[in-house]
């Protein structure tokens, strides 16, 4: 089976503009959960979608959002892009929600200028 | 306080040596997972725990859940061990709750 693939693996941005970055799950997962690394707040989750649907939300501002296709892959799209949003992306797919055991992906590495 | 908390944040040490990562949480779980994360930043999932111990090749992690700590052990350390250890925990359903990381760097 091929794992979680991102696109684009590095992106650069500048402040202001807006952002959609990809997650491909597992074939057969149906979750996506999504994942914001930075050297100061280290891994935080972002939000979780299962059946097209939101299931769970981390403490993030509304200009971060996120869908998921009946395909199950997702996007995540971060709006009015600020320089704390340099980050790395990382997407994890599970069989289904609440799965404990979740797949990371390789991460797209967004860099705001 | 974070709510997952590991130590030591770096770690270095010669080839061969027994290491040992330590990670104490504060909240209820459903499981605790240890990964591992290369330069480049790609994860990997070594082990994911609910009670008890588990073994993989040379990397051993245990679970005190009374005590609300684990440790992440790995035997006849080798240079390609060396990568950030992040402890993460399931705080109900998917959500993942996650530690610093342990830096590990382990010389030839």
């Amino acid at each position: 089976k091929a794992g979680v693939t991102q696109t684009p693996r590095y992106l650069i941005k500048t402040r202001g503009q807006q952002v959609t970055l990809s997650c491909s799950p597992i074939s057969g997962h149906r979750s996506v959960s999504w994942y914001q690394q930075t050297p100061g707040q280290g891994l935080q989750f972002l939000f979780e979608y299962f059946s097209e649907t939101q299931r769970n939300k981390g403490n993030f501002p509304g200009r971060f959002s996120g869908r998921q296709f009946s395909n199950s892959r997702s996007e995540m799209n971060v709006s009015t892009l600020e320089l704390g949003d340099s980050a790395l992306y990382l997407c994890a797919s599970s069989s289904t929600s609440g799965a404990l055991e979740q797949y990371f992906g390789p991460g797209t590495r967004l860099t705001v200028t | 306080k974070n709510e997952v908390e590991q130590s030591p944040q770096n770690l270095t040490a010669q080839e061969g040596e027994f290491i040992t990562i330590n990670c104490s949480y504060s909240v209820g779980i459903s499981a605790l997972h240890w990964l591992q994360q290369h330069p480049g930043g790609g994860i990997v999932s070594l082990f994911m725990l609910s009670s008890g111990k588990k073994k993989h090749g040379r990397l051993i992690a245990t679970i005190n859940i009374q005590e609300k700590h684990s440790s992440l052990h790995i035997t006849a350390s080798h240079p390609r061990d060396s990568a950030v250890y992040i402890c993460a925990v399931n705080q109900g359903a998917q959500k993942l709750v996650f530690g610093q990381g342990t830096r590990l760097t382990i010389n030839p």
